[in-house]
This record gives C-alpha cells, sequence and structure tokens, in this order.
C-alpha cells in the first residue's frame, strides 16, 4: 500500500530537549512538506522539500530544522528554541497539485 | 501578506440538510482551490478541488463553486449525513515555482441525526 507514513503518532517532550519526527513516504513524490495545526487556525508551513538535498523555510521555520537526504524521508526536528512546540504536526507529499497528507504527530511540551 | 479567509468556523445542521462553507482568498495569482476533510486525529483527505478556468465542479453530493472577479469559492454539500461531520478546510495555490498551499482555518461541522 502506498502511502505517508508518520512517527510516532504521539510525542511527549521535556522543555529543553530537541525531538525528531520521522516522515517517509513510498508514493515516489518528490515535494514534500511539514505543516503545523493548532486549533482554530489553518495548517501552517513549516518547510518544504522539492527534490532530495534541497529545502525551503516556510512561514513559520524559526525553531525547526529539517533534512531531505532521502526522496523517501523528510524528517522534522522541533529544537529547544521552539518556545511553543505543543501542537499537531502534519507531513505531505505532493503528486501534481494534489497533497497527499500523514496521519499527524501529536507533540506534547511536558 | 496572501491569506485564506474560511466561514463559518462551525456549522450544525440536521441530517439531510444542506451545508455551505465559503471562502476568500487575497492572491490574484491562486488557480488551484482544493477542498479538505479532517477526521478527527488524522490526516487532511482531499474531496474535490476546482481550477481557475471552471466555475463550478460537482462530485455526487459535493460541489464547489469558484468566482474568481470576486476571490470567492464554496464548499456545497446535499443531504448531508452523520459521517460528513469533521472539519473542513478550504486552501488556495499558485504554481509560483512550487506549489505552495494557502489554507483556511477551518470549519467543524457537526451533522446532527
Amino acid at each position: 500500500d502506498g502511502g505517508i507514513t508518520q512517527s510516532p503518532k504521539y510525542l511527549f517532550r521535556k522543555e529543553g530537549q530537541n525531538v525528531t519526527l520521522s516522515c517517509e513516504q513510498n508514493l515516489n513524490h518528490d515535494a514534500m512538506y511539514w505543516y503545523r495545526q493548532d486549533p482554530g487556525q489553518g495548517l501552517r508551513l513549516i518547510y518544504y522539500s522539492q527534490i532530495v538535498n534541497d529545502f525551503q523555510k516556510g512561514d513559520i521555520a524559526e525553531g525547526y530544522s529539517v533534512s531531505r537526504e532521502k526522496k523517501e524521508s523528510f524528517p522534522l526536528t522541533v529544537t529547544s528554541a521552539q518556545k511553543n512546540p505543543t501542537a499537531f504536526y502534519l507531513c505531505a507529499s505532493l503528486r501534481g497539485t494534489e497533497a497527499f497528507f500523514g496521519q499527524g504527530t501529536r507533540l506534547t511540551v511536558v | 501578506g496572501e491569506n485564506v479567509e474560511q466561514h463559518p468556523s462551525t456549522l450544525s445542521v440536521q441530517e439531510g440538510d444542506s451545508a455551505v462553507i465559503k471562502c476568500t482568498y487575497s492572491d490574484s495569482a491562486s488557480n488551484y482551490f482544493p477542498w479538505y476533510k479532517q477526521e478527527l486525529g488524522k490526516g487532511p483527505q482531499l474531496i474535490i478541488d476546482i481550477r481557475s478556468n471552471v466555475g463550478e465542479k460537482k462530485d455526487q453530493r459535493i460541489a464547489v463553486t469558484l468566482n474568481k472577479t470576486a476571490k470567492h469559492f464554496s464548499l456545497h454539500i446535499t443531504e448531508t449525513q452523520p459521517e460528513d461531520s469533521a472539519v473542513y478546510f478550504c486552501a488556495a495555490s499558485s504554481r509560483t515555482g512550487t506549489y505552495k498551499y494557502i489554507f483556511g482555518t477551518g470549519t467543524r461541522l457537526k451533522v446532527l441525526a
């Protein structure tokens, strides 16, 4: 089955820690995206990558970092510099104009 | 900056009634307008989309209309069913180097049995 897999589904982080969210796709899509979702707000773009070894900042990149060493993988690191990291994080890949989303990771700072 | 406004934020309808969700976009270069449905704890899924060269598109109980002059587009769901209950997001994008979606803030639709 082709699709996008995000892991873990739930993640708890202590203040001051870095955490990495996984996103893997077997759809052979070039473009991949990371969004943050907060209650009452739309999906906000953190980072995106159009091709391997290349990525661009989105609208809210501060406190986040990404890598794109393989076409299938686009991990997101939430660093200690992100002051309000508690949110639902969504990864997506693009085929033509259609975005395919993963099931999301809910990150909570404890 | 570019933005998409979506209304209403919540919508309750009786089963069998119609539901309408409206979006307004600011970027006149936008030429692709998808609608996504998000169920609780899941990622959004595309339900219907429309391009700027079309004024209306229908897929069974779901339809989308686009008014490029007014920069408005709307989602219409007829004969609503309880399984239509979800959060719906509109988005607008334009191909300026890469597809960069600007999402609306979402509408929580509740279909009351």
